[in-house]
């Protein structure tokens, strides 16, 4: 069946310009992650999202980033006045229920700020 | 959160036996001990998990010390598709996001 969706895979922007990443979640699941991983680095959390309960926003690295889950479905990770320290990885991952089921993972959205 | 400690890489034989350690000394009542892993290039990918019994699956078993401090993922026979870096995270119902730390980077030997 078909696993988590993102798009694009690979973003080529301009500093200062503002970018959004799509993540198209596996059909069903309630639960929803965003991750960023940095060269080399580990991942790093940024949001998740749960059903209709309020987003937990505690790993956004400033207010340059927010996310919505439009009816409970696709996701999109918006960065504003992209800076050249965003560049990494940006991986999204759902889940059946959140909690402790299985977190699927999409292939990445490589972006690079030049 | 919990915190887990993982050696930084390890190196195995092909076709061989693996054995990947995880500490989690602060470990809560409630706390899962899930693995995954990521192969060079993709996202992370699920293992296995367990609570408090040893747990086999097709990819691999988990055994948890009998104290629940520490947590050992086996790999029976590694091929070289299991070279990936491997993160043991403490998880409970109560904690929703995955942490993950940096890992153990598993190089498999041919």
């Amino acid at each position: 069946g078909a696993g988590v969706s993102q798009s694009p895979s690979n973003k080529v922007t301009e500093k200062g310009k503002d970018v959004e990443l799509r993540c198209d979640p596996i059909s069903g699941h309630t639960a929803l992650y965003w991750y960023r991983q940095s060269l080399g680095q580990g991942l790093e959390f940024l949001i998740y999202f749960q059903g209709n309960s309020a987003p937990d926003k505690s790993g956004l690295p400033s207010d340059r980033f927010s996310a919505e889950r439009t009816g409970g479905s696709v996701s999109t990770l918006t960065i504003q006045r992209t800076q050249q320290e965003d560049s990494a990885v940006y991986l999204c991952a759902s889940s059946l229920r959140g909690g402790l089921t299985e977190a699927f993972f999409g292939q990445g959205t490589r972006l690079t700020v030049v | 959160d919990a915190k887990t400690t993982q050696p930084n890489s390890m190196e195995s034989n092909e076709e061989e036996p693996v054995h990947l350690p995880c500490n989690h000394s602060t470990i809560s009542g409630t706390d899962y001990i899930h693995w995954y892993r990521q192969l060079p290039s993709q996202g992370p990918e699920y293992v296995i998990h367990g609570l408090i019994s040893n747990v086999n699956n097709r990819m691999a078993s988990l055994a948890i010390a009998e104290d629940r401090k520490s947590s050992t993922l086996i790999l029976h026979r590694a091929t070289l598709r299991d070279a990936a870096v491997y993160y043991c995270i403490l998880r409970d119902s109560g904690n929703e996001k995955l942490t993950f730390g940096t890992g153990t980077r598993l190089t498999i030997i041919p």
